[in-house]
């Protein structure tokens, strides 16, 4: 079985900063990947990044990056230069093995996220 | 592109009252297509999953059922909704690779 877990039930930090937010899980499969998810006020889960287990490299996209660590199981996200906008919850989330047909998606229980001006 | 849809937005039920929520998806051939729910404050959890027409798994045992009648739409029905159905429900699909979930914009349901 997978699992998910974000410690952070809460991060707060000033506009322009970077913050990381934390996400580690557990997994027996060999392939997976790894998601970040942004979820505003009006409820929409917006895709934000993702990492494949097989990835040599950290995925970047934008602000966005992912901090992959994959001995120590975790896939932390890291925002920098921090925007109003950032104010959010953060879900990260797994799924197993890609080409199964049936993805699905193991969700953390996220961390909310409030940048200060 | 390809867009998903939602509706209603937000829906007010009694108890007992039946339940039909649509998902559409445009710009996109035989999606996987998934409902959650989400509990106020709660992460999310994956209620049924489809990979095709009349193909639907349940994740939960509930009072909740779905359907994919067309391609590109996914129904989620209830006969008699329970209090605690009350959520934020969420329709989702799927790219192949990275398999990559994709969210609609939600129905929030309150059953009073």
């Amino acid at each position: 079985a997978q699992k998910i877990t974000q410690t952070q039930p809460g991060m707060f930090v000033q506009e322009k900063e970077a913050v990381t937010l934390d996400c580690t899980y557990d997994t027996s499969d060999q392939s997976y990947g790894l998601f970040w998810y942004k979820q505003p006020s009006s409820g929409e889960m917006i895709f934000l990044i993702y990492q494949g287990s097989y990835d040599e490299q950290n995925a970047t996209e934008g602000r966005y990056s992912l901090n992959f660590q994959k001995a120590r199981k975790s896939a932390n996200l890291v925002i920098s230069a921090s925007q109003l906008g950032d104010s959010a919850m953060y879900f990260c989330a797994m799924r197993g093995p890609s080409g199964v047909g049936y993805s699905t998606l193991t969700f953390g229980k996220g961390t909310m996220l409030l940048v200060s001006p | 592109s390809q867009t998903i849809h939602q509706w209603p937005a937000t829906l007010v039920q009694p108890v007992g009252s039946p339940l039909s929520l649509e998902c559409t998806v445009e710009g996109t051939s035989n999606p996987n297509l998934y409902w959650y729910r989400q509990a106020a404050g709660r992460g999310l959890q994956l209620l049924f999953y489809s990979v095709g027409i009349g193909q639907i798994s349940s994740e939960v045992p509930q009072n909740l059922s779905a359907s994919r009648p067309q391609d590109r739409q996914f129904i989620l029905s209830s006969k008699k909704l329970l209090l605690s159905d009350s959520g934020f429900y969420l329709c989702a699909w799927m790219t192949r690779p990275p398999d990559t979930q994709y969210f609609g914009p939600g129905t929030r349901l309150t059953v009073l």
